[in-house]
């Protein structure tokens, strides 16, 4: 079955640039979404389409999506920013997330 | 405004049945796909599978094949989940979330419903 692997913790500074990394076989080929859950509460979609900000989310959060990586970039990254990423992908008409990214921002 | 509420907490015993319901509004119903995701507490998301609130089959992740029911009630507006023959480890958050368009990601999710496999 199709895995999507990130790494499980990234630290950050404030202020600094954040990239969380999620990859898996020929990624690229598909479109990439990215969420954001906070302790308690309900995913957020902060990226779709590899490089779409919805509605409401900040600038600095961006993306990208080529050959078996793709990349959520936060610039700038404030302290609201910290909490778990997962990214996700279709495959064979089925869905499949990463096992998700715990940012600290310290 | 979108929205999608769920049902709230159920604890059921080692092999019973649990009927998670999502009830939709602000948008047109049936133009949408609908998703549950499984949450084990301190996991990731683990996506069950798509029901098609506008009719036409169901698809299911492979680990829950034989185990969950989706359907939908377009009359309210409402997906509902059904998963059988709990287990300890299916104690989870259960999602719905709505998908942006076919084969695309989830733009808005359920607030979670909390299920407890007890004896």
């Amino acid at each position: 079955s199709y895995e999507l692997t990130q790494p499980p913790s990234v630290s950050v500074s404030p202020g600094q640039t954040a990239s969380i990394t999620c990859s898996g076989d020929k990624l690229g080929d598909n479109y990439a979404g990215w969420y954001q859950q906070k302790a308690g509460q309900s995913p957020v979609l902060v990226i779709y389409q590899d490089t779409k900000r919805p509605s409401g989310i900040p600038e600095r959060f961006s993306g990208s999506n080529s050959g078996n990586t793709a990349t959520l970039t936060i610039s700038g990254t404030q302290t609201m920013d910290e909490a778990d990423y997962y990214c996700q992908a279709w495959d064979s008409g089925t869905v499949v997330f990463g096992g998700g990214t715990k940012l600290t921002v310290l | 405004q979108v929205h999608l509420v769920q049902s709230g907490a159920e604890m059921k015993k080692p092999g019973a049945s649990v009927k998670v319901s999502c009830k939709a509004s602000g948008y047109i119903f049936i133009s949408h796909y609908m998703h549950w995701v499984r949450q084990v507490p301190g996991q990731g998301l683990e996506w069950m599978g798509i029901i098609n609130p506008n009719g036409g089959p169901t698809r299911y992740a492979q680990k829950f094949q034989g185990r969950v029911t989706m359907t939908r009630d377009t009359s309210t507006s409402t997906v509902y989940m059904e998963l059988s023959s709990l287990r300890y480890e299916d104690t989870a958050v259960f999602y719905c979330a709505r998908g942006l368009s076919a084969a695309d990601a989830f733009d808005i999710w359920g607030q979670g419903t909390m299920v407890t496999v007890s004896s």
